[in-house]
This record gives C-alpha cells, sequence and structure tokens, in this order.
C-alpha cells in the first residue's frame, strides 16, 4: 500500500535558521507529492507540490523536490521565521485515485 | 476566495450521543471528504463522496456514516459516540479538475469531546 513518513517533531529552531523536514514515501505506481501546512487553530492548507520525477515544488520561500531514486520530499527553507510557525504535512496520492495519503505531521516552532 | 466550513469548532457530547457534524462548502466542488486528526497518527479518511449521494468507505470508517443529499453540504454521522471518537474532524472539498494536482480545500476542523 501507499505511506508517507516524516521525522518525528517537534522541531525547535531560531529565526533565520535552516528548515529540513525530512519525507519519505512508499507508493504503488508513480505518485504526485505534496506538502501541506496547518496554522494555529486553522485547517490544512496546500503549500507547494510536485508531479512527477525531479519536479521541484517551491511556494513562499519553501522547496521540495521529488527525489525518485531515494523516494523522499523534503521540504527546505533557507531562513525560517516566526510566522513559519505550524504543523507540516507531507501528502502523497496515486494516478487517478481520490484519497491523498497523509504522514503523521511534523511540528515546526521558531523562536526569536 | 474557496471556503470550507464546519457549522460547529468545538463540541462536547456523551457516549451514545448521535453526532452531527456539518460541512458546506461554496466552490461547486463534486468531491469532498472526511478526515480525523490525532496526535501521532496524521489524518486518516473516515469517508469520501465523489458527487451528490455517492459514497465511498476510507480507511477507518467503523462507527461513522455520511450523507450527501446537496453537492455544497457533507455531513458526517455518528450513530452512537463513544469515547474513542473524541477527536479533531477535518471536511476536505476537491474539484475534480484537481484529481491530478490533488489540492484539497480544508475547513478549520470541528473538535469533538465524548464524555
Amino acid at each position: 500500500g501507499n505511506s508517507v513518513t516524516q521525522m518525528e517533531g517537534p522541531v525547535t529552531l531560531s529565526e533565520e535558521a535552516f528548515l529540513t523536514i525530512n519525507c519519505t514515501y512508499t507508493a504503488t505506481g508513480y505518485p504526485s507529492l505534496f506538502w501541506y501546512v496547518q496554522y494555529p487553530g486553522e485547517g490544512l492548507q496546500l503549500l507547494l507540490k510536485a508531479t512527477k520525477a525531479d519536479d521541484k515544488g517551491s511556494n513562499k520561500g519553501f522547496e521540495a523536490t521529488y527525489r525518485k531514486e531515494t523516494t523522499s520530499f523534503h521540504l527546505e527553507k533557507g531562513s525560517v521565521q516566526v510566522s513559519d510557525s505550524a504543523v507540516y504535512f507531507c501528502a502523497l496520492s496515486v494516478g487517478t485515485a481520490s484519497k491523498l495519503t497523509f504522514g503523521t505531521g511534523t511540528r515546526l516552532q521558531v523562536t526569536l | 476566495d474557496v471556503k470550507v466550513t464546519q457549522s460547529s469548532r468545538y463540541l462536547v457530547k456523551r457516549t451514545g450521543e448521535k453526532v452531527f457534524l456539518e460541512c458546506v462548502q461554496d466552490m461547486d466542488h463534486e468531491n469532498m471528504f472526511w478526515y480525523r486528526q490525532d496526535p501521532g497518527l496524521g489524518l486518516r479518511l473516515i469517508y469520501f463522496s465523489y458527487d451528490v449521494k455517492m459514497k465511498e468507505k476510507g480507511d477507518i470508517p467503523e462507527g461513522y456514516s455520511v450523507s450527501r443529499e446537496k453537492k455544497e453540504r457533507f455531513s458526517l454521522i455518528l450513530e452512537s459516540a463513544s469515547t474513542n471518537q473524541t477527536s479533531m474532524y477535518l471536511c476536505a472539498s476537491r474539484d475534480p479538475s484537481g484529481m491530478r494536482t490533488g489540492e484539497l480545500f480544508f475547513g478549520e476542523g470541528s473538535r469533538l469531546t465524548v464524555l
């Protein structure tokens, strides 16, 4: 079956630090990959996506590259801000299947 | 702007009560979903609906049912609430043209406590 594994949180960083949140996946077929973000008190929203190998998704200074050889989709940001504090979810979907499979989420806390 | 509205942000119910969680979207999306979110378990799909009056079981449908009588509304029903259904419930919708991109639009969630 399909699964997504994310690094355990919480991740605590100082403002302007470099962020990496690891995500690896197992999928039957060729998945599309996503990062969703959940700010405190809100629902999830799509942060970025990549639909094929070697694609790079980017948004709001965040980036993630679809690595088929390592089945990974790690989220990175060069300089985090306090406003980036949130829970980040990696997810995948395969082909025309409508279900998204989510990871367990990684909480990021950025301090001044 | 896209809007998914869940009727109740916080609910407290007693064991054995029947619980309705309502979700409305204003984007004319055909697909709608109910997830529950629990610490350490991420999001797990309960039920989804491709279109009006259609429904399919997700990964954890036991103890839940759904209703989709109108395109904009997708209700989650707990026939007899139990304490292990205490959770955050998230509704989402998607335009079918989003099937390739997978973009779901989420509501803010309904936190249910069953005593």
